[in-house]
């Protein structure tokens, strides 16, 4: 079972400010079959990017994925009220299908 | 539009069972997989295993081999996940979400399920 660790758990930031969040594999993932998603309370989760560094239909481009093998990043240039949210990094390359443990974003 | 939409809340005992369905609309359903994510409350996600709604091949997180069973109506569009043995650690919201295969990412999400477990 690949084990994905993000980091930092919490990050307390402003609106417009630059972030980078981390997402680091256990083993590499097959062909970078890694994904992004963002979750706000009491919603589901949504998906930013897949495949490292795609965006999905409708995600703004402020949102950026970069990455391969082990180590992974999601940006987001410049951050926008509605962006406080937790975000979470899964690899679908293999079964089973593991999450991070999500890294939040809050408002400082 | 794509829609998947789940049964309601649940209140179960322990060593009951519970199924949760999950209705899809606005696709073709048997070209997609749907699998299941839970969430204990205030924790992160957790892939609990997927079934390809075609032929109904099923693979389960080894956690859950034994206790869930994963089933598709292609009459009705719609998929049931069944947990058996609940325990009160299984207290969590239950998402569906599809995939286009086997090991794509979930581009769409049901609301959730709640489903308590509690004597």
């Amino acid at each position: 079972e690949i084990v994905l660790t993000q980091s930092p758990g919490t990050l307390s930031l402003s609106p417009g400010e630059r972030v980078t969040l981390s997402c680091r594999a256990s083993q590499s993932v097959s062909s970078n079959k890694l994904a992004w998603y963002q979750q706000k309370p009491g919603q589901a989760p949504r998906l930013l990017i897949s495949g490292a560094s795609s965006r999905a239909t409708g995600i703004p481009d402020r949102f950026s994925g970069s990455g391969s093998g082990t180590d992974f990043t999601l940006t987001i240039s410049r951050l926008e009220p509605e962006d406080f949210a937790v975000y979470y990094c899964q690899q679908y390359g293999s079964s089973p299908y593991t999450f991070g443990q999500g890294t939040k974003l809050e408002i400082k | 539009q794509v829609q998947l939409v789940q049964s309601g809340a649940e209140v179960k005992k322990p060593g009951a069972s519970v199924k949760v369905s999950c209705r899809a609309s606005g696709y073709t359903f048997t070209n997609y997989h749907v699998h299941w994510v839970r969430q204990a409350p205030g924790q992160g996600l957790e892939w609990m295993g997927v079934i390809n709604c075609s032929g109904g091949t099923t693979v389960y997180a080894q956690k859950f081999q034994g206790r869930v069973t994963m089933t598709r109506d292609t009459s009705t569009s719609t998929v049931y996940m069944e947990l058996t043995s609940l325990r009160s650690e299984d207290t969590a919201v239950y998402y569906c979400a599809r995939s286009i295969g086997w090991y794509v990412s979930y581009d769409y999400w049901g609301q959730g399920t709640l489903v308590t477990v509690s004597s």
